[in-house]
């Protein structure tokens, strides 16, 4: 069993729509949690980065944690075409905090 | 401020060669980790160096090797190389402090 599963897609959504993307590990070490978003032949992008459990909001994105069930989420409200991408969960544990534990990544279409 | 640049972006060699990729980190960022990203495996963490010193390593065999100079700047080499060998090879800077936003480079694409 990997350490951080996530659901591959193709996720296919209309423009305006609310998106849901998530993640399930299994390591209760981790503490640190980050989203990453990334286009096609380019690097991973830092969208959201969360310490323990709770919500944190950013513009059209909310990151939210949940320790208890091992469980991360990601919400993009108001999705565009432009967020057509594949987006990465990654997490880790204090003792390696720079030593990060990726999901497979979920493939985001938007349609306009 | 400049973010992390890789170098080159796109490397072909032939099988039993070797390879050497490098990584200038974000300005006043001391910790520098590499990942190699493949469609079959994802996003896998090679290692990490601070101030010089290797900190973290994956499970990824001796062929595999890093070092890091003392103005942060990191070079990855593969030495006989494998047709598996193909990815994106990334690189991720990141601060020294528990803060672990990492900021990751374009990558390079290396095709063995």
């Amino acid at each position: 069993q990997k350490e951080v599963e996530q659901d591959p897609g193709p996720l296919s959504v209309p423009e305006g729509a609310i998106v849901s993307l998530n993640c399930t590990y299994s390591n209760s070490a981790f503490q640190y949690f980050m989203w990453y978003r990334q286009y096609s032949r380019k690097g991973p992008e830092l969208l959201m980065y969360t310490y323990s459990s709770g919500n944190k909001e950013d513009g059209r994105f909310t990151a939210q944690v949940d320790k208890s069930s091992k469980y991360i989420s990601l919400f993009i409200r108001d999705s565009q075409p432009s967020d057509s991408a594949t987006y990465l969960c990654a997490m880790s544990a204090p003792d390696n905090f720079n030593k990060f534990y990726f999901g497979s990544g979920t493939k985001l279409n938007v349609k306009p | 401020k400049a973010g992390v640049t890789q170098t080159p972006r796109y490397l072909i060699k032939t099988r039993g060669q070797q390879v050497t990729l490098s990584c200038s980190p974000i300005s006043g960022h001391r910790s520098v980790s590499w990942y190699q990203q493949t469609p079959g495996q994802g996003l896998q963490f090679l290692f990490e160096y601070f101030s010089e010193t290797q900190r973290n390593k994956g499970n990824f065999p001796g062929r595999f090797s890093g070092r890091q100079f003392s103005n942060s700047r990191s070079e990855m080499n593969v030495s006989t190389l494998e047709l598996g060998d193909s990815a994106l090879y990334l690189c991720a800077s990141s601060g020294s402090g528990g803060n672990t936003e990492a900021f990751f480079g374009q990558g390079t694409r290396l095709t063995v």
